[in-house]
């Protein structure tokens, strides 16, 4: 069965850092999405992509995050640069089309720790 | 905003014994999804269950099962014959089915099922 895949499964970087976390959606979705969870906390909506550009972001995702589709596989966050608060499972996720009967699939996350 | 509120931090049950997680969720939409997402161990996050809003008749998928109260804003899985693979973060998570249909998840139960 198609899966999400992501990587790196763990990454730690120095404060003020670039990060890209690198996602690759199921082949055929239209849809995606990043969500976040702080060790402790719960899941929390980051930013959600369609049709080559943002359709809705939290006030979490401020200018130090971006997206990009770069290619047609590939579905990565940038993060310019890091805080000791951006520590946290990433965890990015697709989805077929726009019915909300579509199930989201998700990835297996990437651990970030900034030091 | 909605919001969702596990209350069960962590659940214990024997082997083939029946669990019943608790999900509330505070919302003004009157259509909206609901969903219990399982996440195994190292594992990606994969559905279990949903339930549409607008549909009075509890959602079941083999040993899955909820009890939808919408009047009282209460989401709850029932697991029978409890199995050891069932061990996991459980999350209940709310979508509207307007805009980007992001989820908004509870702070997840993990379960724990004994031999």
């Amino acid at each position: 069965e198609p899966e999400v895949t992501q990587t790196p499964s763990h990454q730690v970087t120095q404060m003020g850092q670039e990060v890209i976390l690198r996602c690759v959606p199921i082949s055929n979705h239209l849809y995606f999405y990043w969500y976040r969870q702080i060790l402790g906390q719960k899941v929390e909506f980051l930013v959600s992509f369609y049709n080559n550009e943002i359709s809705e972001k939290s006030e979490i995702f401020d200018d130090q995050f971006s997206v990009e589709r770069p290619d047609g596989s590939n579905f990565t966050l940038k993060i310019r640069s890091t805080k000791l608060e951006d520590s946290a499972m990433y965890f990015c996720a697709s989805r077929y089309s726009g019915s909300p009967q579509e199930t989201q699939y998700f990835g297996p996350g990437t651990r970030l720790l900034v030091l | 905003a909605q919001t969702v509120t596990q209350s069960q931090p962590e659940m214990s049950v024997q082997e083939a014994e029946t669990v019943t997680l608790s999900c509330t969720y505070d919302t003004s939409e009157s259509n909206y999804y609901l969903f219990w997402y399982k996440q195994p161990p190292s594992r990606q996050m994969i559905l279990v269950i949903r339930q549409e809003a607008y549909k009075q008749q509890n959602a079941t998928e083999n040993r899955f099962s909820v009890n939808f109260q919408k009047a009282a804003k209460s989401f709850s899985l029932k697991i029978s014959d409890s199995q050891l693979g069932d061990t996991a973060m459980y999350f209940c998570a709310f979508m509207k089915p307007q805009g980007a249909q992001k989820l908004v998840f509870g702070q997840g139960t993990r379960l724990t099922i004994n031999p």
